[in-house]
C-alpha cells in the first residue's frame, strides 16, 4: 500500500487562515521531508525533520512528527494567496536505499 | 549557484518513438534520483544513482526504461518504443550531504 498518504487532498482556506496537512506513513523512517508544487512541475524542498526529532519550526512553518502513529503535520500559520500550491510528505525509509517515497499530495487553495 | 536543470522543457512525441531526457544535477551532488508523475499524483520513484555505486532501479516500470549516469554529473533517462501510458513529467532530483533534495523543473511528456 502506499508510504505517505497526505491528508486531507484538497484544502481551500481564507487568506490569513492556518493549514494544517497531515501525512502518515507505514514503516520505520530516517527522515521526512515536506516539498510545495505549483502548477506541476518542480518540486521546492521546505523542511526535513528527523525520527529522531519532533517539531521543526521555519518560518510560517511548524513540522511535527510523531513516530509512535507515524504520522506527521504541516502547519502554515498566517497563509497567503502565494502558498497556493500541492504539498507532499516524503519519507526517507530505513533501509529504504536512500530515495525517497511520496504521498499522493494536499492541494491547498488560498483565497483572498 | 546553479540548480538542477532538465532538458527538454517539454516532448511531444509518436508513440513507437524513442526519447531522451537529460538531467544536470548541482555539482557536488553524489546522488541523482529520476521520478515520474502522472497527472494529478504523486510522485513515482524511477532509478536511484549513488557515486560509482550500482544504480537501484528497482523503480523503472519495464525494460524499455533505462538510465545512464556518467560519473556525477549528467543523466539520461531513456524511454524506447514509447506508450501512450509514459505520459508523465519526468522529474530529476539530486541531493546534498544533509540529504535535502532539489528538483529540477521537470520535462513534460506527451505521447501521441
Amino acid at each position: 500500500s502506499q508510504q505517505g498518504e497526505e491528508d486531507p487532498q484538497a484544502l481551500s482556506i481564507q487568506e490569513g487562515e492556518n493549514a494544517t496537512m497531515n501525512c502518515s506513513y507505514k514503516t520505520s523512517i530516517n527522515n521526512l521531508q515536506w516539498y510545495r508544487q505549483n502548477s506541476g512541475r518542480g518540486l521546492v524542498h521546505l523542511i526535513l525533520i528527523r525520527s529522531n526529532e519532533r517539531e521543526k519550526h521555519s518560518g510560517r512553518l511548524r513540522v511535527t512528527l510523531d513516530t509512535s502513529k507515524k504520522s506527521s503535520s504541516l502547519l502554515i500559520t498566517a497563509s497567503r494567496a502565494a502558498d497556493t500550491a500541492s504539498y507532499f510528505c516524503a519519507t526517507d525509509l530505513t533501509g529504504g536505499g536512500n530515495k525517497l517515497t511520496f504521498g499522493t499530495g494536499t492541494q491547498l487553495k488560498v483565497e483572498l | 549557484g546553479a540548480g538542477v536543470s532538465q532538458s527538454p522543457s517539454n516532448k511531444v512525441t509518436e508513440k513507437g518513438k524513442d526519447v531522451e531526457l537529460r538531467c544536470d544535477p548541482i555539482s557536488g551532488h553524489t546522488a541523482l534520483y529520476w521520478y515520474r508523475q502522472r497527472l494529478g499524483q504523486g510522485l513515482e520513484f524511477l532509478i536511484y544513482f549513488q557515486g560509482n555505486s550500482a544504480p537501484d532501479k528497482s523503480g523503472l516500470p519495464s525494460d524499455r526504461f533505462s538510465a545512464e549516469r556518467t560519473g556525477e554529473s549528467v543523466s539520461t533517462l531513456t524511454i524506447q518504443r514509447t506508450q501512450q501510458e509514459d505520459s508523465a513529467v519526468y522529474l530529476c532530483a539530486s541531493r546534498d550531504r544533509a540529504s535535502y533534495s532539489y528538483f529540477g523543473p521537470g520535462t513534460r511528456l506527451l505521447v501521441l
